[in-house]
């Protein structure tokens, strides 16, 4: 139980385009949805929390502007870098806290901007 | 600030060959420390939370240890599908709800 579905796995686009990331949970209601970042061989840094039905929590140092947040259903989260650079180039991760304990990831989502 | 600092970087073994993981922590108030998978391109795949010193929990080949400072993740008698990078994570509780602070993971390689 508590799965978290991410799309795409994978997507290449131009610098200056938009692109959206998509968590579903499919078993479990998730009030909340944290997104991470992880660049190649460096450790899971937590961008912001997103809460159902009002606005996202972001972390020192990332521009809310650019990564846009939506909870708008206790089923659906999703992240939208907007106006991406090749800078945005990383693996996006989505987690919700499980039923017992602990928090459980989706598959991730590695962008790359060209 | 909650660190995480996990050794060693990287971690070659034999299958049958038993080692184990550090996780070496610094938190304000633990609230949770947890230890995940992940294998290349996946996300992390829960593996153990535990939250106070003393506490020990098991899973097939896994075993995770929790002292006030550390933590460590025993692997006995691995076998070449335990190969991933293993992730160690802690939540203080100083921190918002669901603030994870991750160490930079070890990867483990076994050989058959």
């Amino acid at each position: 139980g508590a799965v978290v579905s991410q799309h795409p796995s994978w997507v290449i686009c131009k610098s200056g385009t938009s692109v959206k990331i998509e968590c579903r949970s499919l078993d479990f209601q998730a009030t909340t949805m944290f997104w991470y970042r992880q660049f190649p061989k460096q450790s899971l840094m937590l961008m912001a929390t997103s809460n159902e039905g009002s606005k996202a929590t972001y972390e020192q140092g990332v521009e809310k502007d650019k990564f846009l947040i939506n909870h708008a259903s206790l089923t659906l989260s999703t992240l939208t870098v907007t106006s991406a650079h090749p800078e945005d180039s990383s693996f996006y991760i989505c987690s919700a806290p499980r039923r017992l304990d602990g928090y459980t990831f989706g598959s991730g989502t590695r962008l790359t901007v060209v | 600030e909650d660190q995480v600092t996990q050794s060693p970087e990287a971690l070659r073994l034999q299958e049958g060959e038993s080692s184990s993981l550090n996780c070496s922590y610094t938190v304000s108030g633990l609230r949770g420390l947890f230890w995940y998978r992940q294998d290349p391109g996946k996300g992390p795949e829960f593996l153990f939370t535990l939250y106070s010193a003393g506490e020990e929990k098991e899973k097939e080949r896994l075993k995770a240890t929790l002292t006030k400072k550390e933590s460590f993740l025993h692997i006995t008698a691995p076998k070449p599908e335990d190969s991933a990078t293993y992730l160690c994570a802690v939540q203080g509780g100083g921190t918002s709800y669901g603030k994870l602070t991750f160490g930079q993971g070890t990867i483990l390689t076994v050989h058959p």
